[in-house]
C-alpha cells in the first residue's frame, strides 16, 4: 500500500513570496490533515478535512494561510506571504475516517524562508 | 539528512539497554494516547497506542505506561537497538467542543543509542 506523498520535499523562499504544497493521502482515506513543525518542537495541526469539507482550521492563519481538497483526494496548502516564521516542516497525514485514531504521515515538505 | 529537532531533550543509551521516554499530557479529559518515532527526514510513524481505561499496553519491545492520576505516560524500550535513534513524541486525542477529538502533540525527546 502506498503512504502518504508529499511535494516537494524541500523548498527555500525569500519572505512575502507565496509557496504551495502537495499532498496525495493513502487510498480510501477520508480524512487529511495538515500539521505544521517548528524545529524542536512536535507537530501542530494547522487544519482537518473529512473529505472535501472542513472539519477544524482553527490554527490555520487565515490571513496567510490557506488549504483546498477540492475532490475529496488531493489536497494543497498555500502560504501568501510567506513570513520568516513560517519555516518549518509541514507535514499531511491521512486516516481512513474521522474518529480514526492512527494517522499515517508522508516524509512532509521542509520550507525554509530567508 | 536534516534533523527534526536540534534543541530537544535528549537521551543518551547503551545498545542493548533499556530506554524509558517520559512525556506529560495536558487534558485529564484525553481518551487515547499514541506514541510516534520520528526519524530524521521522515514523518511520524506509530509506535504504540493506548486508551484512558488501561494503564499498560505492551507491544513487541514497548510498553506504554499511563498514569492518569499525575497526567504522565512513559514509553520503555527494552534492548535498545541503533536503529531506535530518533525523535519520540507523545500524542493525546483531546476532545474538542464538538465533541470530536484532535491529536496534540508533546514536545518530543531524541533518543541516541550508542554502539
Amino acid at each position: 500500500e502506498a503512504g502518504v506523498a508529499q511535494s516537494p520535499r524541500y523548498k527555500i523562499i525569500e519572505k512575502r513570496q507565496s509557496v504551495a504544497f502537495w499532498c496525495n493521502p493513502i487510498s480510501g482515506h477520508a480524512t487529511l490533515y495538515w500539521y505544521q513543525q517548528i524545529l524542536g518542537q512536535g507537530p501542530k495541526l494547522l487544519i482537518q478535512f473529512q473529505n472535501n469539507g472542513v472539519v477544524d482550521d482553527s490554527q490555520l492563519p487565515k490571513d496567510r494561510f490557506s488549504a483546498e481538497r477540492l475532490k475529496g483526494v488531493d489536497s494543497t496548502l498555500k502560504i501568501q506571504p510567506a513570513k520568516l516564521e513560517d519555516s518549518a516542516v509541514y507535514l499531511c497525514a491521512s486516516s481512513f475516517g474521522r474518529m480514526d485514531y492512527e494517522q499515517y504521515f508522508g516524509p512532509g515538505t521542509r520550507l525554509t524562508v530567508t | 539528512g536534516e534533523s527534526v529537532g536540534l534543541h530537544l531533550p535528549t537521551l543518551s543509551v547503551q545498545e542493548g539497554d533499556n530506554s524509558i521516554i517520559n512525556c506529560a499530557y495536558s487534558n485529564s479529559a484525553s481518551d487515547y494516547f499514541i506514541w510516534y518515532k520520528q526519524e530524521s527526514g521522515k514523518g511520524p510513524q506509530f509506535i504504540i497506542d493506548i486508551r484512558s481505561n488501561m494503564d499498560k499496553r505492551q507491544g513487541q519491545r514497548v510498553t506504554v505506561l499511563l498514569n492518569k492520576t499525575v497526567k504522565h505516560l512513559s514509553l520503555q524500550i527494552a534492548a535498545t537497538q541503533p536503529g531506535d535513534s530518533a525523535v519520540y513524541f507523545c500524542a493525546e486525542n483531546a476532545p474538542r467542543i464538538d465533541s470530536s477529538y484532535k491529536l496534540i502533540f508533546g514536545s518530543g525527546t531524541r533518543l541516541l543509542v550508542r554502539p
